[in-house]
């Protein structure tokens, strides 16, 4: 059975840092399409960063520079380090496994397991 | 302002049928990226309902489905139950933006 267990959200003053940890089971990490997606308070979802199983990497315009996805193989674990956290920031920031397929000339992809999700508050 | 526009809110009484409609652009929709569809149950995390516009993953109820028409797409749920009631998010790929993107999402109240 898949699960994804995120951690490391919390409390973080603008400007400051913070890493989530999202411990997978039931699946290898390094083999799969792995992403972030948050959702701020009340709003709806915003796709944060992808990492290939080949270890390329994709981020979303508003992290980009401050935000770096990454895996530790031996612990099957993805990571997201927040660096220069900025209140807009705030959100609940859930991982999941992406999946993919080819139709109509392109790569689809779409994301079928989620964690559930770790609150990272941007404030002073 | 989301890349793809959906209706903020639909509803309807248990029994009911209700569509919810997912509109993109030549961007993304239009240039041939799939939609794939989200179910949040209040409190919870997001679950994947359809993929590739109609495609139900295994313990999803037939009553869900969903289908294409140019630049948009749109989620259909029969006989409405009281369970159903979440927001309902479609996710595509914008090749301007480089990224994958969602709906605004639209709220289902069952009456």
């Amino acid at each position: 059975e898949v699960q994804l267990v995120e951690s490391g959200g919390g409390l973080v003053q603008p400007g400051g840092s913070l890493r989530l940890s999202c411990a997978a089971s039931g699946f290898t990490v390094s083999s799969n399409y792995m992403s972030w997606v948050r959702q701020a308070p009340g709003k709806g979802l915003e796709w944060v960063s992808t990492i290939f199983s080949v270890g390329d990497t994709f981020y979303s315009d508003s992290v980009k520079g401050r935000f770096t996805i990454s895996r530790d193989n031996s612990k099957n674990t993805l990571y997201l380090q927040m660096n220069s956290l900025r209140a807009e920031d705030t959100a609940v920031y859930y991982c999941a496994t992406s999946t993919y397929y080819f139709s109509s000339g392109s790569y689809q992809y779409f994301f079928d397991y989620w964690g559930q999700g770790t609150l990272v508050t941007v404030s002073s | 302002q989301s890349v793809l526009t959906q209706p903020p809110s639909v509803s309807g009484a248990p029994g009911q049928r209700v569509t919810i409609s997912c509109t993109g652009s030549s961007s993304n929709i239009g240039a041939g990226y799939d939609v794939h569809w989200y179910q949040q149950l209040p409190g919870t995390a997001p679950k994947l309902l359809i993929y590739g516009y109609i495609n139900r993953p295994s313990g999803v109820p037939d009553r869900f489905s969903g289908s294409e028409s140019g630049t948009s797409a749109s989620l259909a749920i029969t006989g409405l139950q009281t369970e159903d009631e979440a927001d309902y998010y479609c996710q595509s790929y914008d090749s301007s933006l480089s990224g994958w993107v969602f709906g605004g999402g639209t709220k289902l109240t069952v009456l």
